[in-house]
């Protein structure tokens, strides 16, 4: 069965801190690996999208990295601010007809002043 | 990329009562869209997969005749939780796949009280 883990499930960090998130997964064949910010009440906001040869990718403050050999992949916050406050999901997707997502359960972050 | 409006943003109704959600893809055909339900601090839990011109296809353990869903074209699905009872109240989320990431809407507050 598909699987997607993130960890931690919940995580507290001072405004300007740095924090990193992480997601394993086991669905094969892979196509591609999304994560998502979803504020609370909100529908999920795409961040970053990565496919099998790609293994980083940046945008803005939030950097994803992605190793396709041990199947994990970490999103990175820099400089963290009060906005970021969010439940961060990870999605991975089957390389095939259906093509269908798996979705990890998500870390809830709340950065604090 | 795709923008998806989903209407209404919240809605209380009486125990017994059918409501209906409209999920628009605004600048996007989707022969297909997703239907989620998630609950408070849960991840997003897929209901049923909508397709343009056919039936819906549910996931197991999810209702089809109390989620009705209708997909009368390429921009339009609608779900309608019929005999809306407390247990149903939950926040219901609508996307539209494109290429490589999926576009969510804005997401609905069911409250059924």
């Amino acid at each position: 069965k598909n699987q997607v883990e993130q960890s931690p499930q919940s995580l507290i960090i001072l405004e300007g801190k740095n924090c990193t998130l992480q997601c394993n997964y086991t669905v094969s064949p892979f196509s591609n690996l999304r994560w998502y910010k979803q504020d609370t009440g909100r529908g999920p906001v795409s961040l970053t999208i990565m496919t099998f040869s790609e293994n980083t990718k940046s945008n803005g403050r939030y950097t994803a990295t992605l190793d396709a050999d041990t199947k994990q992949s970490s999103l990175h916050i820099t400089a963290s601010q009060l906005s970021d406050s969010a439940s961060y999901i990870c999605v991975v997707s089957e390389d095939t007809n259906a093509g269908k997502s798996t979705f990890g359960d998500g870390t809830t972050l709340t950065v604090k002043p | 990329g795709a923008v998806v409006s989903q209407h209404p943003s919240w809605v209380i109704c009486k125990s017994g009562t059918s409501v209906k959600i409209e999920c628009r893809s605004l600048d996007f055909q989707a022969t297909t869209m997703f239907w989620y339900r998630q609950f408070p601090k849960q991840s997003l839990m897929l209901m049923a997969t909508s397709n343009e011109g056919s039936k819906a296809t549910y996931e197991q353990g999810v209702e089809k005749d109390k989620f009705l869903i209708n997909h009368a074209s390429l921009t339009l699905s609608t779900l309608t939780v019929t005999s809306a009872h407390p247990e149903d109240s939950s926040f219901y989320i609508c996307s539209v796949e494109g290429f490589t990431e999926a576009f969510f809407g804005q997401g609905t507050r069911l409250t059924v009280v």
